[in-house]
């Protein structure tokens, strides 16, 4: 059975310049989580789904950063314009339920230059 | 305060040795609670997931909570060089957020 699968894999890009992470959660699950992992902050919720309508949005820093869900197997993760203080891990993940254990992918590795 | 607070390490122990890892937290509405092992550049993998108090055991893992004590803690036994991750332990209550402890890097040399 595939697990979340998440592309690119590496972005390096610069500063100013659109960044659009992508997402295919698990067939069958109606939750989709977007985090992100640094250093100094840790794991971090973004924005979170519930068959494909966004719920809750609170953690997403600031209106540079944007997401969509146009289907249940398929989402986009967009920045724009994107700046060096947003260089982190952008981790995916989905769960069937909204309790029930989270399955990530293996993330996005985004360098802003 | 953060509300999930977890000792970062790094943490190394001989092949063999029973680790013992823990978090502690401040919110006590927690009810559902997680431990993920991460290896390095790959995404958080489930170990243990436990509802309200008490043990469970899975192979070489056991994973206890106190909710009194507000504390968290996974146990390895014979522990193995492929256990080397980091350990993210992870909780929320019902309509919360999942909040991750900062992660506990652990190294088992053979």
């Amino acid at each position: 059975d595939a697990g979340v699968i998440q592309s690119p894999r590496h972005e390096v890009t610069e500063m100013g310049q659109e960044v659009t992470l992508r997402c295919k959660p698990i067939s069958g699950h109606d939750y989709l989580f977007w985090y992100r992992q640094t250093m100094m902050r840790g794991l971090e919720l973004l924005i979170y789904f519930n068959n494909n309508v966004p719920i809750d949005d609170s953690g997403m820093p600031e209106d540079r950063f944007s997401a969509k869900m146009p289907n249940a197997s398929f989402s986009t993760l967009k920045i724009q314009p994107s700046e060096p203080r947003d260089s982190a891990v952008y981790f995916c993940a989905s769960s069937f339920g909204r309790h029930q254990p989270q399955h990530f992918g293996d993330g996005t590795r985004l360098s802003i230059l | 305060q953060k509300e999930v607070e977890q000792d970062p390490g790094p943490l190394s122990v001989p092949e063999g040795a029973i680790v013992s890892l823990n978090c502690t937290y401040s919110n006590s509405a927690f009810q559902y609670f997680m431990w993920y092992r991460q290896y390095s550049r790959k995404g958080p993998e489930l170990l243990m997931y436990t509802y309200s108090s008490g043990n469970k055991e899975d192979g070489r893992f056991t994973a206890q909570v106190d909710k009194s004590s507000k504390y968290i803690s996974l146990f390895i036994r014979d522990s193995q060089p492929s256990d080397s991750a980091t350990y993210l332990c992870a909780m929320t209550y019902q309509g919360g957020k999942l909040i991750f402890g900062q992660g506990t890097e652990l190294s088992v040399k053979p």
